[in-house]
């Protein structure tokens, strides 16, 4: 079954450190979203991509964090500096065709910021 | 205030028990009502999805939208320890949308 994943599952580093957060959307989604599920609450939008193109960003958190899809299929996610306040859970959705489409989501990368 | 708001619970009952999990909204904007359940260490999974106000029924759930209230729930009938989860509800507005702004999830435990 082709869905949503994401890799790695389990990220640890230390304040400080870049990391690369990589999303495998549903082959022949259009549309792929980011977002951030701090422990205990609900996933909170990051940014959207149609295609290859990042149509909305408003909802990075700081310019520590950049998120790209250059080819329109796999995305990167990824944070410089990471800072303890970015332990989360980084979850990414796909949709086929238009972006209010169902979103399908993957398992999610655990980052834990030391 | 947050925009969306959902008890986290955590609710626990008995196997075969009914289940009402609810959410209240402050935005008016919002026309499109989800419900997800989110097992541990795994995304959402789209449950129900509901346009405006009404009922929509699927098996065992059945999620209700009241827009003059603005608060939606969600039914489980029979519930099964596989309903164990956290369930998450969602909403956007217009038809052109994409944004999903979550409340922050209830955890569920069915006991067998």
């Amino acid at each position: 079954g082709a869905g949503v994943s994401q890799s790695p599952r389990y990220k640890v580093a230390k304040r400080g450190q870049d990391v690369a957060l990589r999303c495998d959307p549903i082959s022949g989604h259009v549309s792929l979203f980011w977002y951030q599920q701090a422990l205990g609450q609900g996933p909170e939008f990051l940014t959207y991509f149609q295609n290859e193109a990042q149509l909305d960003k408003s909802g990075l958190p700081s310019d520590r964090f950049f998120a790209e899809r250059p080819e329109g299929s796999v995305s990167t996610l990824k944070i410089q500096r990471t800072q303890q306040e970015d332990s989360a859970v980084y979850l990414c959705a796909s949709s086929l065709g238009q972006a209010f489409n169902e979103q399908f989501f993957g398992p999610g990368t655990r980052l834990t910021v030391l | 205030q947050k925009e969306v708001e959902q008890d986290p619970g955590p609710l626990s009952v008995p196997e075969g028990a009914i289940v009402s999990l609810n959410c209240t909204y402050s935005n008016s904007a919002f026309q499109y009502f989800m419900w997800y359940r989110q097992y541990s260490r795994k995304g959402p999974e789209l449950l129900m999805y509901t346009y405006s106000s009404g009922n929509k029924e699927d098996g065992r759930f059945t999620a209700q939208v009241d827009k003059s209230s603005k608060y939606i729930s969600l039914f489980i009938r029979d519930s099964q320890p596989s309903d164990s989860a956290t369930y998450l509800c969602a909403m956007r507005s217009g038809a052109g949308s994409y944004q999903l702004t979550f409340g922050k999830g209830t955890k569920l435990s069915v006991i067998p």
